[in-house]
């Protein structure tokens, strides 16, 4: 199956600990996407990568970081930094930058 | 702020009926994007308009873009129960170094 997938789908951590969330797709798609999405918001762009190597802040980048290594992988670090970190996190995916994208399941992290 | 406005924010119609849904931009736009999400899941792409495009269909759905009037609809016609979910707008403006812009949202219930 084609697709994109994100892992885990739940994840609980402590406060002052950082934690890395999984992405990967299959699509060989280019450009790559981290949203943020908070109860009875639309999506917020944290960052993203239009080829491997390469990656810009989005809107509300501080807090978070990540790589772009592999055209397949696009893996986001939540930081200690972050002050509220609690979310549902979603990748995408797009075959280029500004194109229709693919989103994967979502990873709802919880940090008490 | 360059974040599409979707209209109205809750919608709640009997099975059968037609769902119409707006949103509102404020600059100029290369695409506008429909999307939805049900609940606790991750997006999916519904249709894409480029600014030069007035209409396109897909199966249900129908998507008007009027920008001398900066807003696009969505319609859905013939509803079901499993339209049910939330629907977004997402816009690429121009020179917006190919970041989409995702509105709120708009919760659709559909009554069977």
């Amino acid at each position: 199956d084609g697709g994109i997938t994100q892992s885990p789908k739940y994840l609980f951590r402590k406060e002052g600990q950082n934690v890395t969330l999984s992405c990967e797709q299959n699509l060989n798609h280019d450009a790559m996407y981290w949203y943020r999405q908070d109860p009875g918001q639309g999506l917020r762009l944290i960052y993203y990568s239009q080829i491997v190597n390469d990656f810009q802040k989005g809107d509300i980048a501080e807090g978070y970081s990540v790589s772009r290594e592999k055209k397949e992988s696009f893996p986001l670090t939540v930081t200690s930094a972050q002050k509220n970190p609690t979310a549902f996190y979603l990748c995408a995916s797009s075959i280029m930058a500004g194109a229709e994208q693919y989103f994967g399941p979502g990873t709802r992290l919880t940090v008490t | 702020s360059q974040q599409g406005e979707e209209d109205p924010q809750a919608l709640s119609i009997q099975e059968g009926e037609n769902a119409t849904m707006n949103c509102s931009y404020k600059t100029s736009i290369n695409n506008l994007q429909w999307y939805r999400q049900n609940s606790g899941r991750g997006l999916v792409h519904l249709i894409l308009i480029r600014s030069n495009e007035r209409e396109k269909h897909s199966g249900r759905l129908r998507v008007t873009l009027d920008t001398s009037k900066k807003s696009s609809s969505l319609l859905i016609t013939a509803s079901r129960a499993a339209d049910t979910a939330s629907y977004f707008c997402a816009i690429l403006h121009t020179g917006a170094n190919s970041k989409l812009t995702f509105g709120k949202g708009i919760t659709l219930s559909v009554r069977p």
